[in-house]
């Protein structure tokens, strides 16, 4: 069985500043993807960032990036030059790939991010 | 381009009862996948549905379950309702298989 681990209930980080939130996972699967997943009090789930397992280089979207260690079984989010807008829960996400068919999404118990003015 | 729409967004029952939730999908998607967001549980995923066929299923007891219709949209059916159900229920919808899913604001659901 798959599982996702978030260490960090809670962190907070002045407004510009550089924050970065773990994540570790468990599998014994090859072929997956992992994600980042942002809930703001609105509750809707905003995709934040996407990393496929067999793509070597971390995924990056703006002031959004990771560091993706396969072997470790590691994925941190890093958020650069924090806003006020980036206040909300953080969800890391796994789901298996079996070629053509998804696993369903398999999710940390988030970290809720505090972005202070 | 309309997003996932989830109806109602809020909705209080009583043990027992049995509820029926919601979701169309983005126009054009065909895979509708519902999760149970609970502050002891976190995110659970409930089922998946792909072209009508249930792909995949949580662990949930029989209570729960669900459909797609033809056109995409999805219902999601709890049957004799317990305070534990008490929950965000969250609806993603994808274009296929193995893409990009996209969730919609949930309905929250309290059982009293």
């Amino acid at each position: 069985a798959q599982t996702v681990t978030q260490s960090q209930p809670e962190m907070s980080v002045q407004e510009a500043e550089t924050v970065t939130l773990s994540c570790t996972y468990d599998t014994s699967e090859n072929n997956y993807y992992l994600f980042w997943y942002k809930q703001p009090p609105s509750r809707q789930m905003i995709l934040v960032i996407r990393q496929e397992a067999y793509k070597q280089q971390n995924a990056t979207e703006n002031r959004f990036s990771v560091n993706f260690q396969k072997a470790a079984k590691s994925f941190s989010l890093k958020i650069s030059d924090s806003q006020l807008g980036d206040t909300a829960m953080y969800f890391c996400a796994f789901m298996v790939n079996y070629g053509g068919s998804q696993g369903n999404l398999i999710f940390g118990k988030g970290t809720k991010l505090s972005v202070k003015p | 381009k309309a997003g996932v729409t989830q109806t109602p967004r809020y909705l209080i029952k009583t043990r027992g009862q049995q509820v029926t939730l919601s979701c169309s999908p983005i126009s054009g998607h065909r895979s509708v996948s519902w999760y149970q967001q609970t502050p002891g549980q976190g995110l659970q995923f409930l089922f998946e549905y792909f072209s009508e066929t249930q792909r995949n299923k949580g662990n949930f007891p029989g209570r729960f379950s669900g459909r797609q219709f033809s056109n995409s949209r999805s219902e999601m059916n709890v049957s004799t309702l317990e305070l534990g159900d008490s929950a965000l229920y969250l609806c993603a919808s994808s274009l296929n298989l193995n893409t990009e899913a996209f969730f919609g604001q949930g309905t929250r659901l309290t059982v009293v």
